[in-house]
């Protein structure tokens, strides 16, 4: 593994399943994010993690949740999909604290709720 | 609220110089960032300011006024491969990014 990795690439969901993203950095960076990117929108945080066994919310955390048992992992679980939460997430780690930290990204997922 | 604003979309020739700006109105301002995004891609870094003044970086430049909210970026001898999206992100006083809605830049020959 080489940086950031997301899984599935792609995945095409009923309305009211439930579906986990999984992230996985090998970075051994510190912070991690779930973003969501829409057409038109900004990146929008959906949720983060600042060190392992921490989490917040961003802008938009409902209908999310997320977990950080260890430093590599950080899985976005979607309880009940709803057509709204089509969109492209994106996960993204980097060190944690201070101003500049870039951040790195994973190469996606493209989630369709129908 | 807080509001980064670029412009939607530009058009320019190759080998030529482009500027894309964004202005931003944030709780507080821990640097500024630059992301290169293509088409079905993850977004890259491509630059950060936190002091006022111009950073270079090859054929790329970020600048940054603080006091007018204000950055731009300057691309110069463009090539077709900088056809992408670019996004400007403002780290705010809780240190969470906010991103402007990405400018998508088309180079024409």
């Amino acid at each position: 593994i080489a940086g950031i990795t997301q899984a599935p690439t792609s995945q095409i969901l009923a309305a009211g399943r439930r579906m986990t993203l999984r992230c996985t950095q090998d970075m051994r960076h510190n912070a991690m994010y779930w973003y969501r990117q829409d057409l038109g929108l900004g990146l929008r945080l959906i949720h983060y993690s600042n060190t392992a066994g921490t989490t917040g919310k961003g802008e938009v955390p409902d209908g999310y949740s997320v977990s950080r048992a260890n430093t590599d992992d950080f899985p976005l679980t979607l309880a009940s999909a709803v057509p709204s939460q089509t969109s492209v997430y994106f996960c993204a780690s980097s060190d944690a604290g201070g101003s500049y930290n870039e951040q790195f990204f994973g190469p996606g997922t493209r989630l369709t709720v129908l | 609220g807080q509001n980064i604003d670029q412009p939607t979309e530009m058009t320019a020739t190759e080998g030529a110089i482009v500027q894309i700006n964004c202005t931003y109105q944030t709780s507080g301002f821990n640097g500024l960032f630059w992301y290169q995004q293509h088409a079905g891609e993850a977004p890259t870094f491509l630059s950060y300011n936190v002091l006022d003044g111009l950073e270079e970086k090859g054929r790329f430049s970020s600048f940054l006024s603080r006091s007018k909210g204000y950055s731009y970026l300057l691309l110069k001898e463009l090539q077709m491969k900088d056809s992408a999206s670019y996004l400007c992100a403002v780290k705010d006083s809780n240190y969470q990014l906010i991103w402007g809605a990405g400018t998508k830049l088309i180079i024409k020959p």
